[in-house]
């Protein structure tokens, strides 16, 4: 079954150290995204993707990186430059740009620990 | 700026209540709406896309739909697996992200 999946489900860090997150599609999408999740509030855009090798900043980029080198793969740092790391972090991915754009396939997400 | 508000922001019913859950959006060329289910724990699933006013969809014992200002969920004798928090996004003409409200806990008593 075509979908995306993410990993580690749960994931606990210290202080100062950074971490990856895996984000794998097996959809075909051209773009994906990163979002935060933080209780009561909206999904924050962190990062996306529309092609391989760019990527654009969202809304809440400080303290994250991203890279795009494969279709499948979007993986997501979260750096110890980031001051509140502790979060439900979603991936998703969409057909492409434009129109296609709209629909959002999310992963079953990743929960970060800051301890 | 587009902006996204849903009310209220839970709602707890029994089962066979029917109730509505309101999403208002403030958006420069509106392009889409959408509506999304997320269990605790997991990611969100895809449930409805609304383009223009007027326009109405249905699956199961949801319907959803669209006024230039806002948005509808109607939940129709609701059970207790209905229970989630859904929530609502909206696409603006100015770029290609979605802006998302906070969404609104549905809690469904048998």
């Amino acid at each position: 079954d075509g979908g995306i999946t993410q990993s580690p489900k749960y994931l606990f860090r210290k202080e100062g150290q950074n971490v990856t997150l895996s984000c794998e599609q097996n959809l075909n999408h051209d773009a994906m995204y990163w979002y935060r999740q933080d209780p009561g509030q909206g999904l924050r855009l962190i990062y996306y993707s529309q092609i391989v090798n760019d990527f654009q900043k969202g809304d809440i980029a400080e303290g994250y990186s991203v890279s795009r080198e494969k279709k499948e793969s979007f993986p997501l740092t979260v750096t110890s430059a980031q001051k509140n790391p502790t979060a439900f972090y979603l991936c998703a991915s969409s057909i492409g740009g434009g129109s296609g754009a709209n629909v959002l396939t999310f992963g079953a997400g990743s929960r970060l620990t800051v301890l | 700026e587009d902006q996204v508000t849903q009310s209220p922001e839970a709602l707890r019913l029994q089962e066979g209540e029917s109730s509505s859950l309101n999403c208002s959006y403030t958006v420069s060329g509106l392009r889409g709406l959408f509506w999304y289910r997320q269990d605790p724990g997991k990611g969100p699933e895809f449930l409805f896309t609304l383009y223009s006013a007027g326009e109405e969809k249905e699956k199961e014992r949801l319907k959803a739909t669209l006024t230039k200002k806002e948005s509808f969920l109607h939940i129709t004798a609701p059970k207790p697996e209905d229970s989630a928090t859904y929530l609502c996004a909206v696409r603006g003409g100015a770029n290609s992200k979605l802006t998302f409200g906070k969404g609104i806990t549905l809690s469904v008593r048998p």
